[in-house]
Parts: structure tokens; C-alpha cells; sequence
């Protein structure tokens, strides 16, 4: 199974944009590109996915390198209820697993 | 409306027995998912199973087991096999197939052995 690599933590303050980066170097033509966000105690809520065109939807929009070996979700205006654990995740194609790993702890300061 | 439901919320065990989780979904899901999330750290796939009557390891197996005799439920056993089973579960599922695959979450249940 591909990997991703993202950094542990991350502060905003609100009302600005966040950038979440994720590095998958390893990540195979037919992989998707998923993102997943964990409030507390919490299952985690889908935020948004991709394959190889930036996508944009209600809660999010993702950035995919023309490459595909990294990919950013970005916020366009933080909320103190976007503060949770985002995950980068890859799920590939001849499977239906999704691997999860540590995530990125976003922080939001009013 | 639509969505899983897991149950019990908050169980407590005693050392050498046996529990079941209970996970069930109205989405008409083909594919469910079992996780185990221990604090701080990111989600581990214990089971999944893509079709009623099968189901695959994921990896960390060892100590659990599952049944998928219908298509809306998807229990899940920890056994006393399981060395720490003090950990929050989390129930999935999707619809599974070719193509991205949502998952839709429970609202977990945390297991404590005392």
C-alpha cells in the first residue's frame, strides 16, 4: 500500500487560509488522493478526493501536483470548527482500502 | 436518514472475555470496514468485507474476528486473544467497487479493559 507523509501539527488563525500538505512519492497511477477530518472523539468526516484534476467542493478544494507525488487541501477561511486531525489518504484502485496514517493536528486560534 | 449506527457507545471488559461490537448501516452499502484507533494516533484497518459472506484481514487482524451474513450489519468480536484491546473502534462503510471510495464513519465505540 502507498504511503503519505504529513506533518504532525499546523496553526491558523481564522478567517485565513490553510494549506495541508501531503507527500505520496510513492503513489501509482491509478490511486485516488482522499482526505478525511476527525473532530474529537469522533468518526472521521470525508472532506474530498482526486485522481489527477484539482477538485473543489463545499467544504474544500484539493491540489494535485502535476506529478501526483504530493497534493494539498486547502481551506479558504479557517473556522474554529475546522480545527480537528486531517488525513491524507491513498486508496488504490484494485482494492477497497483505505489506509489511514497519522494525520495533520490543525490548530485554530480566534 | 440514512447512515451507521454502533453500538454499544462505551463498554467495559474484563480480562479473558470476549466482546462483540455491533456495527449497522441503512446506506446499502456493499463494503464495511472495521478501524481501531488507540489516543493520538492515526486509524488501523482491523477487517473489511466487500460483499455479504466475505471479508479480508486487514493489518492488524490477530485477536478479532467479524461476520458478514447480512449486508447492512458487520459485528465485530475481540476476542481474549487480543493482548490490548483498550481502544476506540470505528465502523465504515462504502460502496465499495471500482472507483474512489467514500467511506461513511460511525460514532465509534470505546472499549476499556479493566
Amino acid at each position: 500500500d502507498a504511503k503519505t507523509t504529513q506533518p504532525n501539527s499546523m496553526e491558523s488563525n481564522e478567517e485565513e487560509p490553510v494549506h495541508l500538505p501531503c507527500n505520496h512519492s510513492t503513489i501509482s497511477g491509478t490511486d485516488y488522493i482522499h482526505w478525511y477530518r476527525q473532530l474529537p472523539s469522533q468518526g472521521p468526516e470525508y472532506v474530498i478526493h482526486g485522481l489527477t484534476s484539482n477538485v473543489n467542493n463545499r467544504m474544500a478544494s484539493l491540489a494535485i501536483a502535476e506529478d501526483r507525488k504530493s497534493s494539498t487541501l486547502i481551506l479558504h477561511r479557517a473556522t474554529l470548527r475546522d480545527a480537528a486531525v486531517y488525513y491524507c489518504i491513498l486508496e488504490s484502485y484494485n482494492t477497497d482500502k483505505l489506509i489511514f496514517g497519522t494525520g495533520t493536528r490543525l490548530q485554530v486560534f480566534p | 436518514d440514512g447512515g451507521i449506527t454502533q453500538s454499544p457507545k462505551y463498554l467495559f471488559r474484563k480480562e479473558g472475555q470476549n466482546v462483540t461490537l455491533s456495527c449497522e448501516q441503512n446506506l446499502n452499502h456493499d463494503a464495511m470496514y472495521w478501524y481501531r484507533q488507540d489516543p493520538g494516533q492515526g486509524l488501523r484497518l482491523i477487517y473489511y468485507s466487500q460483499i455479504v459472506n466475505d471479508f479480508q484481514k486487514g493489518d492488524i487482524a490477530e485477536g478479532y474476528s467479524v461476520s458478514r451474513e447480512k449486508k447492512e450489519s458487520f459485528p465485530l468480536t475481540v476476542t481474549s486473544a487480543q493482548k490490548n484491546p483498550t481502544a476506540f473502534y470505528l465502523c465504515a462503510s462504502s460502496t465499495g467497487g471500482a472507483g474512489a471510495n467514500v467511506l461513511t464513519f460511525g460514532a465509534g465505540s470505546r472499549l476499556t479493559v479493566l
